[in-house]
C-alpha cells in the first residue's frame, strides 16, 4: 500500500496567517491527491482534488500544489471556520489512503 | 438534494455481526463506485473497501478482508456492508462515500464492538 504522511500532527495557527501543510507519498502518485477537511463530529468535507483543482464553493484562500511524491495544502489567510483537522489521500492506488491528519488550532 | 444517508450502527459483542446500510439520492448510483471509510474515536480516517457500479469489482483493507463483505442493490440506490467476527479494534463511525475523489460522503453511523 501507498503511504502518506503529513507534516506537521499540529499546527497553531491565528486568525489572518498564513499556513502550510505538508503530505509526502511514499511512492509516485502522480497528480492523484486530495485534501479534506474534518470538524469535529462531521464527516470529512473534499476542499480540493488532483493536488490543485478546488472542489465547488471552497474559498480561494485554499490552494494545493505538489506533484509526484511531496504536495502542500495552503491556506493565505486563516479565517476562524478553517480551525479544523486536515487529511490528505492517494487516489493513484485502488487502495486509497490518508495521511494521519494535521490538527488546526487556534495560537 | 445529493445525499448519503448511513444506517445499522449498534453495540455488538466481540465475535457478533452488524450490518450497515447506506441510502444514496440525488445522483445516478448505479454509475458510481462507492466505499466505506472508517475512524475509530480520536483517531484518522481508514479506508475500509470498494464496490464498482456493476458490482463486479471489490477491494479491502487488509484488517477487514474476509471478515466484511460489500454489496449493493442499484434498484434500491442502497449501499451495504457486512461485518462479521467484530473485534473492538473494529470500533468507529463508519462513513460512506461516493469514490473517485470522495466528494459525497454520508453524516457515519457509530458501531461499538464491545461486551
Amino acid at each position: 500500500d501507498i503511504q502518506m504522511t503529513q507534516s506537521p500532527s499540529t499546527l497553531s495557527a491565528s486568525v489572518g496567517d498564513r499556513v502550510a501543510i505538508t503530505c509526502r507519498a511514499s511512492q509516485t502518485i502522480s497528480d492523484w491527491l486530495a485534501w479534506y477537511q474534518q470538524k469535529p463530529g462531521k464527516a470529512p468535507k473534499l476542499l480540493i482534488y488532483k493536488v490543485s483543482s478546488l472542489e465547488s464553493g471552497v474559498p480561494s484562500r485554499f490552494s494545493g500544489s505538489g506533484s509526484g511524491t511531496e504536495f502542500t495544502l495552503t491556506i493565505s489567510s486563516l479565517q476562524p471556520d478553517d480551525f479544523a483537522t486536515y487529511y490528505c489521500q492517494q487516489y493513484k492506488s485502488y487502495s486509497r489512503t490518508f495521511g494521519q491528519g494535521t490538527k488546526l488550532e487556534i495560537k | 438534494q445529493v445525499q448519503l444517508v448511513e444506517s445499522g450502527g449498534d453495540l455488538v459483542k466481540p465475535g457478533g455481526s452488524l450490518r450497515l446500510s447506506c441510502a444514496a439520492s440525488g445522483f445516478i448510483f448505479s454509475d458510481s463506485y462507492m466505499t466505506w471509510i472508517r475512524q475509530a474515536p480520536g483517531k484518522g480516517l481508514e479506508w475500509v473497501s470498494y464496490i464498482s457500479g456493476s458490482s463486479d469489482n471489490t477491494n479491502y483493507a487488509d484488517s477487514v478482508k474476509g471478515r466484511f463483505t460489500i454489496s449493493r442493490d442499484n434498484a434500491k440506490n442502497s449501499l451495504y456492508l457486512q461485518m462479521n467476527s467484530l473485534r473492538a479494534e473494529d470500533t468507529a463511525v463508519y462513513y460512506c462515500a461516493r469514490m473517485g475523489t470522495f466528494d459525497i460522503w454520508g453524516q457515519g453511523t457509530m458501531v461499538t464492538v464491545s461486551s
